[in-house]
């Protein structure tokens, strides 16, 4: 079955340092999500691409944070500098098309200490 | 803010018995998606019901949804230990974006 695939699967960092978390869409899919999941907020849309192009980052504090597609196959999230409190599960989900269901990474859990 | 609003935020029964899970949103939509979470893992989808659909069947899941009522609910029969996981609702308001509510946390007891 294809997958969406995220790298790394766990990263700790120190306050201040820049992280970049990646993710491979399924091959075919052209709508590409970036989600975070906290326990207090639950599961956040952050950013989404269509055919690579961004759509919408207003889930995003753009001050720190920047999300990309240089091509087809990656999609890149970084937060520059992190800060504790961007401690959370960060999930990629690519999707076909219009209408259908969401396919979903393993995601990255992010710890800032 | 969150679209759904899931109810009960957890759920404990034990195995073989029925499951069910009510999802409230407040804004009009496509579509409402059911999506599962295992522990450590990403969201799975299950079930996806068009607005313009009553009910619909996947195996042990049966999905409701009332536009009129802005709900739907969840149904897994003869529940089985593998069945606990967080199940989330989620609303397709157009574009392609979902709005997922809190979850449901399952507890299967053997």
């Amino acid at each position: 079955d294809a997958r969406v695939t995220q790298t790394p699967r766990h990263k700790v960092t120190e306050m201040g340092q820049e992280v970049t978390m990646r993710c491979q869409p399924i091959l075919g899919h052209n709508t590409v999500f970036w989600y975070r999941q906290t326990m207090m907020q639950g599961l956040e849309l952050l950013a989404y691409f269509r055919n690579r192009a961004p759509l919408d980052d207003s889930g995003m504090p753009k001050d720190r944070f920047s999300a990309e597609m240089p091509d087809a196959t990656l999609a890149t999230l970084k937060i520059q500098p992190s800060e504790p409190r961007d401690s959370a599960v960060y999930f990629c989900a690519s999707v076909p098309g219009g209408g259908q269901p969401q396919h979903f990474g393993d995601g990255t859990r992010l710890s800032i200490l | 803010s969150q679209q759904g609003e899931e109810d009960p935020q957890a759920l404990s029964i034990q195995e073989g018995e029925n499951a069910t899970m009510n999802c409230s949103y407040k804004t009009s939509i496509n579509n409402l998606q059911w999506y599962r979470q295992n522990s450590g893992r990403g969201l799975v989808h299950l079930i996806l019901i068009r607005s313009n659909e009553r009910e619909k069947h996947s195996g042990r899941l049966r999905v409701t949804l009332d536009t009129s009522k802005k709900s739907s609910s969840l149904l897994i029969t003869a529940s089985r230990a593998a069945d606990t996981a967080s199940y989330f609702c989620a609303t397709d308001q157009g574009a392609q974006k979902l709005v997922f509510g809190q979850g449901t946390r399952l507890t299967i007891n053997p």
